[in-house]
C-alpha cells in the first residue's frame, strides 16, 4: 500500500534553530506539495513542484523557508532560522498533474513542529 | 486573492442525524476536492467534482457542484460516531503554471453517540 512518508514526526527545536523536515512522496507521483497547518490559519499551501521543479512557492515566507527536491524520492522543507511562531503541522502531499489537471493529493502524516 | 469559505465552521448533532457543509468561492472554478481529516490525522481525499451541476454520491455521503460552479455542497445522511472529522472543501482553478489551488477552512463535525 503505497503512502507519503514524512520525518521526524515530531521535533521540538529551540528558537534560532535549523529545521529539516523530509518527505518521500509515492513512487511514480510528478508532483509535491508542502503544507502549513494551525489552528488559526488553516491549512496553507507553502509550495509544490512539478517533477522536480519548484512551480509556486508564493506562499512561503522565503527569508528563512527554503524547499528542494534533490531527487525524485525526496522533498525537503527547511526553515532557518526558526521562530516560535513557526510552530504547527506540516504536511507534504503528493499527487499526479497533467497539463492544468489536478487530481486527488495524498498526504504524509505530517510533522508536529514546536519551536520553544 | 482566490478566497474558498466554508460553512458552518462547527456542526454538533446526534448521531443518526444528516450533516450539511457548504463551500463557497469568490470566482468560478475549474474543479473542487473535498477532503476528510480525522483528529490528529491527515487529510484524505474524498472525491472531486468537475462539471457544472455534478453529484456524485459516496454511501451515505452526497456531494454537489454548483451549476455556476462556485459552490459546492457535501451531504451525510444519518451521521456516525465514525464521521466525526474536519471535512476541508480545495477550489482549483487555471494560473500561470498549471492548475492552483485554495483550501477552505473546513468544517468541523461532531458526532454525539
Amino acid at each position: 500500500d503505497a503512502r507519503v512518508t514524512q520525518t521526524p514526526r515530531d521535533k521540538v527545536t529551540e528558537m534560532g534553530q535549523e529545521v529539516t523536515m523530509r518527505c518521500q512522496p509515492i513512487l511514480g507521483h510528478n508532483t509535491v506539495f508542502w503544507y502549513r497547518q494551525t489552528m488559526m490559519q488553516g491549512l496553507e499551501l507553502l509550495a509544490y513542484f512539478r517533477n522536480r521543479a519548484p512551480l509556486d512557492d508564493s506562499g512561503m515566507p522565503k527569508d528563512r523557508f527554503s524547499a528542494e527536491m534533490p531527487d525524485a524520492t525526496l522533498a525537503t522543507l527547511k526553515i532557518q532560522p526558526s521562530e516560535p511562531r513557526d510552530s504547527a503541522v506540516y504536511f507534504c502531499a503528493s499527487g499526479m498533474t497533467e497539463g492544468t489537471s489536478f487530481n486527488e493529493q495524498f498526504f504524509g502524516p505530517g510533522t508536529r513542529l514546536t519551536v520553544l | 486573492g482566490q478566497q474558498v469559505m466554508q460553512i458552518p465552521q462547527y456542526q454538533h448533532v446526534q448521531e443518526g442525524e444528516d450533516f450539511t457543509t457548504y463551500c463557497n468561492s469568490s470566482t468560478t472554478l475549474s474543479n473542487i476536492q473535498w477532503y476528510k481529516q480525522r483528529p490528529g490525522g491527515h487529510p484524505v481525499f474524498l472525491i472531486q467534482l468537475v462539471k457544472s451541476g455534478e453529484v456524485k454520491k459516496q454511501k451515505r455521503l452526497t456531494f454537489q457542484f454548483g451549476e455556476a460552479k462556485k459552490n459546492s455542497s457535501l451531504h451525510i445522511t444519518a451521521t456516525q460516531t465514525t464521521d466525526v472529522g474536519t471535512y476541508f472543501c480545495a477550489g482549483g482553478w487555471r494560473g500561470n503554471y498549471g492548475q492552483n489551488f485554495v483550501f477552505g477552512p473546513g468544517t468541523r463535525l461532531s458526532v454525539l453517540p
